[in-house]
């Protein structure tokens, strides 16, 4: 699977909208762009994910660049509780094992 | 949506002895789960996947004989950690994806094993 750049940090405040940007300028044309957060001792939990247009569920959206070598994690409005490492990963079409990054470690403050 | 069971969430053993880590599907069939280990501060590490009906495939720099994987069923993986030492003690994640990059994939809670 291509390698995908994320700041190490962010923080941001609560109630406050975040993005989370990631860098893949390697990937390929059926590649999807992932995304999954870890809270403190747990496993990793899927946040979304998207191919080619902007994605929206409950947790989030997906931002993709119209040439999809970057895209952009929205938490609308975060919370203390969204406070984790948030790992963007591509995923080939037939891809089974996720190659995990350094992610981005996301604080909240109050 | 489907849930992957992780069990026990925690263990502590003493040096030596060897501790098995379950890994269940709940409400679909996986005939691939993988294994990953995460170090305090470090990211996930792929250690093996674990094949339905066949023997488990293991990244490079990973002991065989000291990770012992059997996939039973379609719904179930063990990691047993033989012969445990302290430096074994690390954080365990099961992962069960549905095929395809299509799809997202689910993990277990994860298991926190202390070696004393």
């Amino acid at each position: 699977d291509a390698k995908t750049t994320q700041p190490n940090s962010m923080e941001s405040n609560e109630e406050e909208p975040v993005h989370l940007p990631c860098n893949h300028s390697t990937i390929s044309g059926t590649d999807y762009i992932h995304w999954y957060r870890q809270l403190p001792s747990q496993g990793p939990e899927y946040v979304i994910h998207g191919l080619t247009s902007n994605v929206n569920n409950r947790m989030a959206s997906l931002a993709i660049a119209e040439d999809r070598k970057s895209s952009t994690l929205i938490l609308h409005r975060a919370t203390l509780r969204d406070a984790a490492v948030y790992y963007c990963i591509l995923r080939g079409p037939s891809g089974y094992a996720l190659n995990f990054g350094k992610g981005t470690s996301l604080l909240v403050t109050p | 949506g489907a849930v992957v069971s992780q069990h026990p969430s925690r263990v502590i053993c003493k040096s030596g002895t060897s501790v098995k880590i379950e890994c269940r599907s709940l409400d679909f069939q996986a005939t691939t789960m993988f294994w990953y280990r995460q170090f305090p501060k470090q990211s996930l590490m792929l250690m093996a996947t674990s094949n339905e009906g066949s023997k488990a495939t293991y990244e490079q720099g990973v002991e065989k004989d000291k990770f012992l994987i059997n996939h039973a069923s379609l719904t179930l993986s063990t990691l047993t950690v033989t012969s445990a030492h302290p430096e074994d003690s690390s954080f365990y994640i099961c992962s069960a994806p549905q095929t395809g990059g299509s799809t997202e994939a689910f993990f277990g809670q994860g298991t926190r094993l202390t070696v004393v």
